[in-house]
């Protein structure tokens, strides 16, 4: 059971580069969320997506992109990385609109 | 304004024992649900158990129970028996249906179980 797969797990990236976070969910869950989190902050939203072709802003999009061709897709594309974009980042899915959260295990982004 | 409160950012407790950690909750909406999820030291997020807001009864998972005051708009996290292995990040949720169900977490609460 593969359930929510994020990659990479871990990345380094220099102030101005850009990368892209896959996520792919094998459960066929319509709802996928990107979270990014702080020490003591909890998890802050940046992009959902109710179904492929849909995407809406959550709390924190500035510095992100997002794109939904796809069900199984969700992948999260920082453009010019910055040292405040140091974060870990979630990549969730569910299948009903009021259901719980299946997360990815994590990715671990350092801008430097 | 915090949808969700965690007033607790550590708590200690003895393996074997209850504990018990708090989550407030601000919403005006009749419907919506509280979750709670676990984060161990290895980083991921593990759902743990749900109440929504018209269950009666409080919900329980094996060792965790939800303790759900309505009125009080409160949904704190029961374990009991505490394990070693219990230790971890606890994040309270909320889906709001006026807010179209979008999750909202609160930040979190670090639970530590002593031998």
């Amino acid at each position: 059971n593969a359930g929510v797969t994020q990659t990479p797990k871990f990345r380094i990236l220099k102030i101005g580069q850009s990368m892209t976070l896959q996520c792919a969910q094998d459960m066929n869950h319509n709802y996928m969320y990107w979270y990014r989190q702080d020490p003591g902050m909890g998890l802050k939203l940046i992009y959902y997506s109710v179904g492929a072709g849909i995407t809406d802003k959550g709390e924190v999009p500035n510095g992100y992109n997002v794109s939904r061709s796809t069900t199984e897709d969700f992948p999260l594309r920082l453009e010019l990385a910055a040292p405040s974009q140091t974060s870990v980042y979630f990549c969730a899915s569910s299948n009903t609109v009021a259901g719980e959260l299946f997360f990815g295990e994590g990715s671990r982004l350092t801008v430097l | 304004a915090q949808k969700i409160t965690q007033t607790q950012p550590g708590m200690f407790v003895q393996e074997k024992e209850a504990v018990t950690l708090d989550c407030t909750y601000d919403t005006s909406d009749p419907s919506y649900g509280l979750f709670w999820y676990k984060q161990p030291s290895s980083g991921e997020m593990i759902f743990l158990i749900y109440q929504g807001s018209y269950d009666q009864q409080n919900a329980t998972e094996g060792r965790y129970s939800l303790n759900f005051q309505k009125a009080r708009k409160s949904a704190n996290l029961v374990i009991s028996a505490s394990q070693l292995g219990d230790s971890a990040m606890y994040f309270c949720a909320m889906r709001e249906g006026g807010g179209s169900y979008i999750p909202t977490f609160g930040r979190g609460t670090s639970l530590i179980v002593h031998p």
